[in-house]
C-alpha cells in the first residue's frame, strides 16, 4: 500500500526564520509528488515534482525531490505570518490507480510575528 | 480560486438520510476526483472519473456512489448516513487522459457535511 510520511507534524517559528518540511514516501510505480498548502479550506497547489534533483522555486518557497532516497523537502525562507498553514505532501502512482493522490498527515506550520 | 466549484458549502443532516454533493471541474478538465477529509483520517481518496467513466476507486464505502455526467460535472451520493460520515468532502479536477499521473489536481472549496 502506498504510504507518505511527513515530518515534523507541527512547527512553530518566528517571522524571518527558514523552515524545512520533510516528506518521505513508498509507492509502487511513482509518477509525481505534489505539495499543497491548506489554510482554512481547500488545499492550494504549490509544486509538482517528477524528476530527481531538479529544484522548483516560487518566491520564498522551493522544493526538491530525491527519487533514489524516496523523499522530498519543502523550504520556506524569510517566513511570514501568512505562511501559517498545513502543508500537505502527496504522491501519485501510475498504473490503474494513477488518479489517486496519497496524502501524508501534513505539517502544521505556525509563524509568530 | 482554483476554478473548481462545489455545492453546497455546508450540509447538516440526520443519521440514515441521503445527500448529494455536486462538483463542477475547471474548464477543459476531464478528470474529477473525490476526497474525504476527517480529523482522524486526513485526506483520503474516494473515487476518480475520467470523461464519464470510473477509473479508480479508493476507500469508498458501499453506501457511497458517484457519477460523472456528459457535461463533466460530478455528483457524490452518500446514503444511510452515519455520524462517522461527518467530514469535509473535496472534489478535485485535472486534465487527465494521456497526462495521467503528471497532471496537477486542483481542489474545490469543499462541502462540510455534518451528520447529527
Amino acid at each position: 500500500e502506498d504510504k507518505v510520511v511527513q515530518s515534523p507534524l507541527s512547527l512553530v517559528v518566528h517571522e524571518g526564520d527558514t523552515v524545512t518540511l520533510n516528506c518521505s514516501y513508498e509507492v509502487t510505480n511513482f509518477r509525481s509528488l505534489l505539495w499543497y498548502k491548506q489554510e482554512k479550506k481547500a488545499p492550494t497547489f504549490l509544486f509538482m515534482l517528477t524528476s530527481s534533483g531538479i529544484e522548483k522555486k516560487s518566491g520564498r518557497l522551493s522544493s526538491i525531490l530525491d527519487k533514489k532516497e524516496l523523499f522530498s523537502i519543502l523550504n520556506i525562507t524569510a517566513t511570514q505570518t501568512g505562511d501559517s498553514a498545513v502543508y500537505l505532501c502527496a504522491v501519485r502512482a501510475g498504473g490503474t490507480s494513477y488518479g489517486k493522490l496519497t496524502f501524508g498527515q501534513g505539517t502544521i506550520l505556525t509563524v509568530h510575528p | 480560486d482554483s476554478g473548481v466549484t462545489q455545492t453546497p458549502k455546508h450540509l447538516i443532516t440526520a443519521t440514515g438520510q441521503r445527500v448529494t454533493l455536486r462538483c463542477s471541474p475547471r474548464s477543459g478538465d476531464l478528470s474529477v476526483y473525490w476526497y474525504q477529509q476527517s480529523l482522524d483520517q486526513g485526506l483520503q481518496f474516494l473515487i476518480h472519473y475520467y470523461n464519464g467513466e470510473e477509473r479508480a476507486k479508493g476507500n469508498i464505502l458501499e453506501r457511497f456512489s458517484a457519477q460523472q455526467f456528459p457535461d463533466l460535472h460530478s455528483e457524490l451520493n452518500l446514503s444511510s448516513l452515519e455520524l462517522g460520515d461527518s467530514a469535509l468532502y473535496f472534489c478535485a479536477s485535472s486534465v487527465g487522459g494521456l497526462a495521467g499521473g503528471v497532471d496537477t489536481q486542483y481542489f474545490g472549496p469543499g462541502t462540510r457535511l455534518t451528520v447529527l
